[in-house]
């Protein structure tokens, strides 16, 4: 089993759609959780930290589900700009180790 | 800031030549990661360093890799000799100190071996 999965879609949304992505993980040591984008032939970017009790950022609201060992991603009101790849991140060991999950394919269609 | 800076951008090689990546991270990280992505294995990590000593290199596929941090600004990522499973997107990431803090990507090297 890997240590972070995601689905990797890819998942087909109208403009204006809202979708969510989970990641599961395995290490109940995890300390730390991060989303971050990924555009086609670019770097991965940070998207938004993820907290313990959820955070909002604008029309991106993560949350994390310690009992259940997973973090989600929902976007609302997707825009044609929202089509990428979301990577999430889970990090233990004061931050060192960090595992990347696959990634999820979201491509949104006008 | 300018960011994680990487060089060369693009890398076109032949088998058995050698191949030097290199990076200079953000000032004021302490911790350098090497990954390595491609479509198959996704993002894996190489190798990381704090203050420029390396940490875990458990990450890197054989002895034909080698990494240094000789100082704060500067680190390389070394192939030799050359293989064509060595092609992909090298990626160099930094992190400041903290349990929280997240990593910072450089544009990353797109290493061809042919």
């Amino acid at each position: 089993r890997k240590e972070v999965e995601q689905d990797p879609g890819p998942f087909n949304v109208p403009e204006g759609a809202t979708v969510a992505f989970n990641c599961t993980y395995s290490n109940s040591a995890s300390q730390s959780f991060f989303w971050y984008r990924q555009d086609c032939r670019k770097e991965p970017k940070l998207l938004m930290s993820v907290y313990s009790s959820g955070n909002e950022d604008g029309r991106f609201t993560a949350q994390l589900n310690r009992a259940s060992q997973y973090i989600s991603l929902l976007i609302r009101d997707s825009k044609l700009s929202d089509s990428a790849t979301y990577l999430c991140v889970v990090s233990y060991n004061a931050g060192n180790m960090l595992t990347f999950g696959g990634g999820t394919r979201l491509m949104v269609k006008p | 800031d300018a960011g994680v800076i990487q060089s060369p951008r693009h890398e076109v090689t032949e088998m058995g030549q050698e191949v030097t990546l290199r990076c200079k991270p953000i000032s004021g990280h302490d911790y350098l990661f090497w990954y390595r992505q491609t479509m198959m294995r996704g993002l894996e990590l190489l190798i990381y360093f704090n203050n420029n000593v390396p940490i875990d290199d458990s990450g890197m596929p054989e002895d034909r890799f080698s990494a240094k941090m000789p100082n704060a600004s500067f680190s390389t990522l070394k192939i030799q000799p050359s293989e064509p499973r060595d092609s992909a997107v090298y990626f160099c990431a930094t992190r400041a100190r903290g349990r929280d803090s997240p990593l910072h990507f450089g544009n990353g090297t797109r290493l061809t071996v042919t």
